[in-house]
């Protein structure tokens, strides 16, 4: 595998469900990202994690919450969502936590919630 | 804080026609800026970057990019277009200052490629 790798591609989840996404990165790089991205919105940036230490919350509600074991693994775990929390979740990662740093992206998560 | 205007939802352009992708940004300083494509069922794919220099940015695929201090854009552009660059296209927008640096994306670009 090459490249940003997320599982599943797809879920359907009912709102008392509880379910974890996952994303691995084989690029060797120490930022990993969680964003949303929703119909006719900008990306929404999620969390960051630099080197398994997050950090940034952008103000995510708790029923996301993100797990960072190693820089090469990145999980979201979900629970008690709600219908507006169907989107496509994408993680990206990078060397590092910079601005001027190429985001790679994995094919994304079409999560619906019922 | 820095933002990003793509004013363009949809834009059909005919295979072999030229096509030209506006990006307006708001940032106090010269931003880093980057042109990420999406296709169907795809994570985004960096075209291309701008940190500094020239003003003219060559990328993959194809594509240039040319950033306009005057008028705060930078449109992306390619000269002749193939059915297979039918997708979404973001511009995005970072700030250099010091803090947490993250990207600011446009809303997107959808490109339909008529035969």
């Amino acid at each position: 595998e090459t490249g940003v790798t997320q599982t599943p591609r797809h879920l359907v989840m009912g709102m008392t469900n509880k379910k974890s996404l996952k994303c691995e990165q084989h690029l060797g790089h120490n930022a990993m990202y969680w964003y949303k991205q929703s119909a006719k919105k900008p990306l929404e940036l999620m969390f960051v994690y630099n080197f398994k230490e997050q950090t940034e919350n952008n103000s995510v509600p708790s029923r996301f919450s993100p797990e960072c074991p190693n820089s090469s693994h990145l999980f979201l775990h979900l629970h008690t969502l709600q219908p507006e929390d169907s989107a496509l979740y994408l993680c990206a990662s990078s060397q590092e936590v910079a601005a001027r740093e190429t985001q790679y992206f994995g094919p994304g998560t079409r999560l619906l919630v019922l | 804080a820095q933002s990003v205007t793509q004013p363009d939802i949809h834009i059909t352009v005919s295979e072999g026609a030229s096509l030209e992708l506006r990006c307006n940004y708001s940032y106090g300083a010269t931003p880093y800026l980057f042109w990420y494509v999406q296709s169907p069922g795809q994570g985004l794919q960096l075209l291309l970057k701008y940190f500094s220099g020239d003003t003219l940015v060559q990328g993959i695929k194809g594509f240039e990019a040319e950033f306009k201090r005057s008028q705060s854009s930078f449109n992306l552009r390619k000269p002749s277009v193939h059915w297979s660059d039918a997708a979404e296209y973001f511009c995005a927008v970072g700030a250099r200052n010091t803090g947490f640096q993250k990207l600011v994306f446009g809303t997107g670009t959808r490109l339909l490629v008529s035969p």
